[in-house]
């Protein structure tokens, strides 16, 4: 059974930062993993998908990671702005994928950006 | 482009009451469509999905339902809400062809009285 883990649970820092967000999975089968962001009270906003044949995916200022042989993936944010702060959850498809992807999530971290 | 529309944004029910939540993609054909629940506290869970008209697969034995009367509708109901239903609705769509991202509505806020 596939298990996504995401730590810290919440993450404090203060602006201009560059910063890592860590995801780890249990079952090193996976077809993609994907990042997602959630402002309070609003829906999930995909950041990057990356492939299981992809290392990196970048998209602005965030850079995705994968490892899938240690069940790792990170989220890195560079130069972090206020308006980055929202819970950033990562999530991975269960296998095998049969039309539907049924994504399995972390808890996510809560990130907070101070000016 | 594509975009999704989640319907209402809130809403607050009694015990007992029935409900129904509904969920539309405009832009795509033939999307797998998705219903899931963030309860507080929790994370999302899958609650159904659908790769067509009239297929719907449930993920956890529990007291909704869901249907898809249209190619880029999808309806979560019930016909008498429990005080657990409680949560933050959230529908989903992805394309047809697997392995591709996922792309959310803005979800509505269930609160049972």
């Amino acid at each position: 059974k596939q298990e996504v883990t995401q730590i810290p649970a919440a993450l404090s820092v203060p602006e201009g930062e560059n910063l890592v967000l860590n995801c780890s999975f249990t079952d090193s089968a996976i077809y993609n993993l994907q990042w997602f962001r959630q402002d309070p009270g609003k829906g999930l906003t995909s950041l990057l998908l990356i492939q299981s044949s992809q290392r990196e995916q970048t998209s602005g200022r965030l850079n995705a990671s994968l490892d899938k042989s240690s069940g790792r993936s990170t989220l890195y944010i560079a130069a972090s702005q206020p308006g980055d702060s929202a819970t950033y959850l990562c999530a991975v498809p269960r296998v095998p994928i049969q039309g539907a992807q049924k994504l399995v999530f972390g808890q996510g971290t809560r990130l907070t950006i101070n000016p | 482009s594509q975009t999704i529309h989640q319907w209402p944004a809130t809403l607050v029910q009694p015990v007992g009451s029935p409900l129904s939540l509904e969920c539309t993609v405009e832009g795509t054909s033939n999307p797998n469509l998705y219903w899931y629940r963030q309860a507080a506290g929790r994370g999302l869970q899958l609650l159904f999905y659908s790769v067509g008209i009239g297929q719907i697969s449930s993920e956890v034995p529990q007291n909704l339902s869901a249907s898809r009367p249209q190619d880029r509708q999808f309806i979560l109901s019930s016909k008498k809400l429990l005080l657990s239903d409680s949560g933050f609705y959230l529908c989903a769509w992805s394309t047809g062809s697997g392995n591709q991202p996922q792309h959310f509505g803005d979800g509505t806020r269930l609160s049972i009285l």
